[in-house]
Formats: C-alpha cells, structure tokens, sequence
C-alpha cells in the first residue's frame, strides 16, 4: 500500500527567501507525481504534475524534482513571497491505484 | 472557463441525519472524483466516475456513501446515515482526459462542502 509522507509539516520564512518542500513516497512504482496548493476554504490548484519517465518540471518561481528510485520529490520556491502562503500537497499516481496523497506542508510567508 | 462548481458550501447535521452533496464538473471533463479530506489529512479519493461509468469505488464507505453521475456530467454524493467520523471537507474535481485510469491531466478541484456531523 502507497504511504506517502511530507516533511516538514510546517514551515515559517521570511520573504525573499529559497525553500524546499519535501514529499518521500513507499512504493516507486510510480505513473507520475503532482503537487498541488491549497489555500484555506478552497479547493486544491495543481502547481506541478512530473510523469514517471521525466526527472523535474518548472514554472516561474516553482521547480519540482523527482527520484522514483529513493522514492523522493522536492519543490523548490525561489524568492518566496506572502502570497506563496498555503499548503503545499503532493500526491502521486501508481500503476492501476489513484491518487494517493500527502498530509501537506503549511508554508507561511511573513513580510 | 468556468470551474468546478459545489454546493452547498457548508452543512452542518446531527449524527444518524442523511446529506446529500452536489457537484458539476468542467464542460467536457470526462473524468470526476469525489475525495474525503479530514482536518490535517491529505484528501483520499471515495469514487471515480468516467463519464457515467464508475471506475473505481474502493474506498467508498458502501454501506452509508453512495453517488452518481447521471448522463455522465453532474454527480451527487451522498451520506445515510452519517457519523461523526464524516466530518470533512469533500471535495469533487474533474479531469479532461476519456482513456480510463491512464491519467495524464490535471485534476481540476472545487471548493469542496465542509461537513460537520454533531
């Protein structure tokens, strides 16, 4: 059964800085990892969806990494910004099983 | 585009109550999902419809959750009897893609129905 987990649970940086969010998955078998937003009273936003056979995605500030092997992903946010406050989820996608997602990292960006 | 629409918002029972949960997908979304997300928990997929064919419903509570997708566009989702073990958020998204569960779309959610069981 797939276990996914997140590190750290909580997260609290000053603007402007450079921080990674951590995703460990149990089962490598993998079709492909997403990581998602979620902002307080709303649905989830896909930020990043990184298919098995591919190592990272970007987009803008956003870059994402995948190692199937150590059952890893990492996103990276460049310059954080207070409006970078959310949650951060990641889920991934095994061969014939649904999503399975993380617990989440609540990130706050102070200004 | 218009996006995944829920309703209502906010429903607040008494244990043993029934509820019923609305949802209606993006135009053209083939694909729907229905999740179970607990206060500090990730969300956890109940039921996936394609069109108006049931996927995969391995996780739904069967004896009190069942749900439908009636001319493979809007779904219901409902609770009968519920308990307090249900309170939650549940949330409906919605994916472009008709190939089954070979998913390589992104999964569009909406606001989600915040339920509280008493």
């Amino acid at each position: 059964k797939q276990e996914v987990t997140q590190i750290p649970a909580a997260l609290s940086v000053p603007e402007g800085e450079n921080l990674v969010l951590n995703c460990s998955f149990t089962d490598s078998a993998i079709y492909n990892l997403q990581w998602f937003r979620q902002d307080p009273g709303k649905g989830l936003t896909s930020l990043l969806l990184i298919q098995s056979s591919q190592r990272e995605q970007t987009s803008g500030r956003l870059n994402a990494s995948l190692d199937k092997s150590s059952g890893r992903s990492t996103l990276y946010i460049a310059a954080s910004q207070p409006g970078d406050s959310a949650t951060y989820l990641c889920a991934v996608e095994g061969y014939g099983q649904n999503f399975v997602f993380g617990p989440g990292t609540r990130l706050s960006v102070l200004p | 585009e218009a996006g995944v629409a829920q309703s209502p918002r906010y429903k607040i029972i008494e244990k043993r109550q029934s509820v019923a949960f609305w949802c209606n997908p993006i135009s053209g979304h083939a694909t729907l999902y229905w999740y179970q997300q607990i206060l500090g928990q990730g969300p956890k997929l109940l039921i996936q419809f394609q069109n108006n064919g049931v996927v995969d419903d391995s996780q739904l509570p069967k004896d009190r959750f069942s749900a439908e997708r009636l001319k493979g566009v809007d779904s219901t989702l409902k609770i009968q009897p519920a308990k307090l073990e249900d309170s939650a958020v549940y949330l409906c998204a919605s994916s472009l893609d008709g190939r089954g569960r070979v998913r390589t779309d992104t999964q569009y959610f909406g606001p989600g129905t915040r339920l509280t069981v008493l």
